[in-house]
């Protein structure tokens, strides 16, 4: 079964450091999508990208963050100037395109921890 | 803000029993709604999704959809221990939002 995945696994980082957190969807995919979840808390909606540009994107998604489609395959997030709180799982999405009533398939997650 | 709210349990159960897991929204724009399930450190794993008031049955999971009470809920029939896990609700309008969870045990 196709999968989302998502790399690395586990990000530890000093605090105002920048990161790149990577994902490659599901390959006939068109709209993809970044998600947090701070540890005993709920999954967070970041940021949806479809056509190469941002189509929604959450309070939480401040200048802080971008998203990228560098080439066909990878998806991007990039968080700048790293804080304490930006400690979290990070999930990518992907979705077939014109199945809008169809779950979202999860990448594994990406913890990422900032010290 | 668009809220989806659920219950956080935990929920306990016994094996075989009927869990029932209920969810509210408060975007009466919302167009789809989903479970997830979650196991601890795990990504969320899609169960079921539903559109139309009713319900809709899939194996041991019945989704049930309320528009006008803004209610969505799942049953698990003959639950099982690996059916042990976090049920998220998710909510779609333009883009998908998520309650906290309820947390369900299993007990052999």
């Amino acid at each position: 079964e196709p999968e989302v995945t998502q790399t690395p696994s586990h990000q530890v980082t000093q605090m105002g450091q920048e990161v790149i957190l990577r994902c490659v969807p599901i390959s006939n995919h068109l709209y993809f999508y970044w998600y947090r979840q701070i540890l005993g808390q709920k999954v967070e909606f970041l940021v949806s990208f479809y056509n190469n540009e941002i189509s929604e994107k959450s309070e939480i998604f401040d200048d802080q963050f971008s998203v990228e489609r560098p080439d066909g395959s990878n998806f991007t997030l990039k968080i700048r100037s790293t804080k304490l709180e930006d400690s979290a799982m990070y999930f990518c999405a992907s979705q077939k395109a014109g199945v809008s009533n169809y779950g979202y398939t999860f990448g594994s997650g990406t913890r990422l921890t900032v010290v | 803000q668009k809220e989806v709210e659920q219950n956080s349990g935990p929920l306990s159960v016994p094996e075989g029993a009927i869990a029932s897991l209920n969810c509210t929204y408060s975007d009466r724009g919302s167009q789809s709604f989903f479970w997830y399930r979650q196991y601890s450190g795990k990504s969320p794993e899609l169960i079921m999704f539903i559109y139309s008031n009713g319900d809709k049955e899939d194996g041991r999971f019945t989704a049930q959809l309320n528009k006008a009470s803004q209610y969505v809920s799942l049953l698990i029939r003959d639950s099982q221990p690996s059916d042990s896990a976090t049920y998220l609700c998710a909510v779609r309008g333009n883009d998908m939002r998520f309650g906290a969870g309820t947390r369900l045990t299993v007990k052999p």
